[in-house]
């Protein structure tokens, strides 16, 4: 069975502060994508890594895909109050989308 | 980008009926939809995988004749809970991928509560 892991699981910082978000495996995926995801609504992809040792940048937001492909993680500076969410990792693999347990962020004004 | 739309938003049932949910592809065609339960506060869980004209395929654990899982076109899946009871209240997530694209995009949930 695959799993991916992310930690940490709950997180609350001040306004300004930078943040890592890590995800895991012991698996090897084809892709790991990152989601964010506010209360009520669907996940809203933010970043899709392919190539292992690949970083991707999203305006504040950098992504790193491990070399092995098993891991990744997700780096935010300078975190603002609308960054809060729920951030998800998502692994591809074969046919299918699995998720790790999600990163509860809360960014205090 | 691509939209999918799922319907509907929320639902309150009375213990014991049946409730369809939909998911549509609204610009694109989706010849794979998947179906995800997501608890308060905690990630989602893959339930099942649904491919245009096949049958679907469950996850471990999940009641395949409790979630009826019906994906007629290539831009409508839908998902029916059958004789739903309060422990299945949960918010449900469809999402749909173009062809062999990897990129899933995903409805907007439906949160479901079962008196």
């Amino acid at each position: 069975t695959q799993l991916l892991e992310q930690s940490p699981q709950f997180l609350s910082i001040q306004e300004g502060e930078n943040l890592t978000v890590y995800c895991n495996s012991s698996s090897v995926f084809s892709s790991l994508q990152w989601y964010r995801q506010e209360p009520g609504e669907g996940p809203v992809l933010l970043v899709t890594v392919v190539t292992g040792g690949e970083v991707k940048k999203l305006k504040r937001l950098t992504f790193q895909f491990g070399d092995a492909r098993k891991d990744s993680s997700l780096h935010i500076t300078a975190a603002q109050p609308g960054d809060t969410g729920l951030y998800l990792c998502g692994g591809t693999s074969y046919d299918k989308v699995i998720f790790g347990p999600g990163t509860s962020l809360s960014v205090i004004p | 980008g691509a939209v999918v739309s799922q319907h509907p938003s929320w639902v309150i049932c009375k213990s014991g009926t049946s409730v369809k949910i939909e998911c549509r592809s609204l610009d694109f065609q989706a010849t794979t939809m998947f179906w995800y339960r997501q608890f308060p506060k905690q990630s989602l869980m893959l339930m099942a995988t649904s491919n245009e004209g096949s049958k679907a395929t469950y996850e471990q654990g999940v009641e395949k004749d409790k979630f009826l899982i019906n994906h007629a076109s290539l831009t409508l899946s839908t998902l029916t809970v059958t004789s739903a009871h309060p422990e299945d209240s949960s918010f449900y997530i469809c999402s749909a991928r173009p062809g062999h694209n990897e990129k899933l995009f995903f409805g907007s949930g439906t949160q479901l509560s079962v008196l």
